[in-house]
Parts: C-alpha cells; structure tokens; sequence
C-alpha cells in the first residue's frame, strides 16, 4: 500500500516531442504528489507538484494530470529539449506522516 | 541563500565498520530528512527529523539511525556497515515539513568495501 509504481523505467524522446511519465499509487491517504528531476551528481530537486483536488496544475512547458479515481498521475513534458535529458522521480506524501514515497525512477534521454 | 550541504561528497569504508554522514540545512529550515538512493531501488526514506525529534523512520535496520542538533544540522550513522550499504545518501530539508518543498543536497556517495 504504501508503493508508487512509475513507468516507464527509461524514456528515449525525439527534440520537440513529448515526453510522459506515469505514476500509479494504492494509499489513498496520500495528499500531495510531487515531481522531482535529478541530474547526473545533484540531488533531486522539485519541478512541479499537486495535490488531489485538482486534475491538472502546468507550469511552463512541464503538466501534470491526476486522476483521482484511477489513483494515477503522470508528468507530460511538452516540447521536450536535450537540457530535460535527466533522471525524473515521482513521489507522494501524507502530509501527516512526513514521509515520502518515490517512484523508482525514469531516465529521459532527449534526443538533438 | 545556501543551499543543503551534505560531509563528506565521497566515502569509502570496509565490511564491519561504521560511518557518520552529515547534513547542514538550508538557514531557517528545521525538517531534515534523509533518504538511500540506489540503481535498483530508487529514493528510500529513512527517516524525518523536526527539532530534534524523530518524527518518522523508514523500513531500515536498527544499524541505521540519525539524530538533528538544536540549530537543526543533522547526522546519520551506520553501524557494521555491509557491502549493500553501498549507495547515495541523500538529505533533504524544508521549512517544517509535510508538504513543505523539499530540498535536497548533493548527497554522500558510501561505497563499502
């Protein structure tokens, strides 16, 4: 219950294309899903995250989608450039347990 | 503002030993958490620090603990380490936690030999 799934494991996207990223998840006390993006020696840092009430948040060229009833949601990068060729984690929280559950991981590899 | 800072960037160590990570929050942020980044597995909680109590753990062995000092740097310990020690440690502060952004360090590379 307490697992985030993510696929694909790796990602191979044509420069301008669009890249997507899929999470799925069981517990349903989870309030806040954010997306994280680590590159090669960095930590990962925040990109864009939601919470349940809302089924759609964009931010720049970077969506997310949630579906509620589905338990699932998913990163779309719209024209998508080599610089996003990076390792992106999804993850979601109970606020009330301070305590993060990542997704296992994709590597994007944008082509130029 | 500086960011997390994590000592040291590279470690290495033997089967049996133990080591001691550090963490330095962003100024003013007094959540820390740290997290086992490995190939196969992903980002793994280990455990949440909030002014200098424990507020969470993750599903690790008692060989793995930590504790956050009064101006809420961080340590976390492993004792007997074992060659699946071997990953990337990542610490991540934040204001007070919850759904507070997360920011992470660069993270301790630990490879157990």
């Amino acid at each position: 219950q307490q697992q985030v799934k993510q696929s694909p494991q790796s990602l191979i996207v044509q420069k301008g294309g669009i890249s997507i990223i899929n999470c799925a998840y069981e517990n349903t006390a989870f309030d806040y899903f954010p997306w994280y993006q680590q590159f090669p020696g960095k930590g990962p840092a925040l990109l864009i995250a939601i919470r349940p009430d809302v089924s759609e948040k964009k931010e720049g060229r970077f969506t997310i989608s949630f579906n509620k009833s589905a338990k699932q949601f998913s990163l779309h990068i719209m024209d998508s450039q080599p610089g996003d060729s990076a390792t992106y984690f999804c993850a979601a929280l109970h606020s009330g347990t301070y305590k993060y559950i990542f997704g296992t991981g994709t590597r994007l590899k944008v082509l130029a | 503002k500086a960011g997390v800072t994590q000592t040291p960037r590279y470690l290495i160590k033997t089967r049996g030993q133990q080591v001691t990570l550090s963490c330095s929050p962003i100024s003013g942020h007094r959540s820390v958490s740290w997290y086992q980044q490995t190939p196969g597995q992903g980002l793994q909680f280990l455990f949440e620090y909030f002014s200098e109590t424990q507020r969470n753990k993750g599903n690790f062995p008692g060989r793995f603990s930590g504790r956050q000092f009064s101006n809420s740097r961080s340590e976390m310990n492993v004792s007997t380490l074992e060659l699946g020690d071997s990953a990337l440690y990542l610490c991540a502060s934040s204001l007070v936690a919850g759904s507070d952004t997360q920011y992470f360090g660069p993270g301790t590379r630990l490879t157990v030999l």
